[in-house]
């Protein structure tokens, strides 16, 4: 397998427009989760699916992100309007189980300027 | 509240000898504790898994301790190699069982 895929690596945009994130879990894993690691905050959870079910989206920072899992081999981070202190590294992370042994993905850089 | 603390300083240490990283909570009552791995530029990697009612797990070089008296997970490599240098974090479930929660990592540095 080839481990949890995300596109883009890097994103670079500007206030107020739209950014989407991109998400491939490892095939056959049935829980799926986005993280936000910044320097300030380190690493955290923004929500998480559960056989392509958002479980819990307590740690979405605010309206302006959303989450989808239209399938078990896709999903996608947005955020919209985009603002400079959105600015991070995005992961994506997927497991058999719900929080046992988690797989990440290589992450995407965003910069919002 | 919940907190996770880990060393916020490098731990620099020489090759061959003992690294020794702290991983401390309060208000958990975690059923396990994880520890990673991340390397600059990359996602986290998963190690090691010890439940609440191991004392300590191995795995090769690696030895990691939970004592939940104390509230503390101690991470050991032992032999440590120049490639060991990378940032470890621990990570605990919270109390609702409906969040994973990590610490800021330690920055290990080996020098050979």
């Amino acid at each position: 397998d080839a481990g949890v895929i995300q596109s883009p690596r890097h994103e670079v945009t500007e206030m107020g427009q739209e950014v989407t994130l991109r998400c491939k879990p490892i095939s056959g894993h049935d829980y799926l989760f986005w993280y936000r690691q910044t320097m300030m905050r380190g690493l955290e959870l923004l929500i998480y699916f559960n056989n392509n079910v958002p479980i819990d989206d307590s740690g979405m920072p605010e309206d302006r992100f959303s989450a989808k899992m239209p399938n078990a081999s896709f999903s996608t981070l947005k955020i919209q309007p985009s603002e400079p202190r959105d600015s991070a590294v995005y992961f994506c992370a997927s497991s058999p189980q719900t929080f046992d042994e988690q797989y990440f993905g290589p992450g995407t850089r965003l910069t919002v300027t | 509240s919940q907190k996770i603390e880990q060393n916020s300083e490098a731990l620099n240490i020489q090759e061959g000898k003992t690294a020794t990283l702290t991983c401390n909570y309060t208000n958990y009552s975690p059923a396990y504790l994880q520890w990673y791995r991340q390397d600059p530029g990359r996602g986290p990697v998963f190690l090691l898994l010890i439940r609440e009612n191991e004392k300590e797990k191995r795995k090769e070089r690696l030895k990691v301790t939970f004592d939940t008296t104390l509230k503390q997970s101690l991470f050991h490599i032992t032999a440590s190699q120049p490639a060991d240098s990378a940032t470890y974090l621990c990570a605990l479930e919270n109390n609702a069982g409906n969040m994973l929660t990590f610490g800021g990592g330690t920055r290990l540095m080996v020098k050979p």
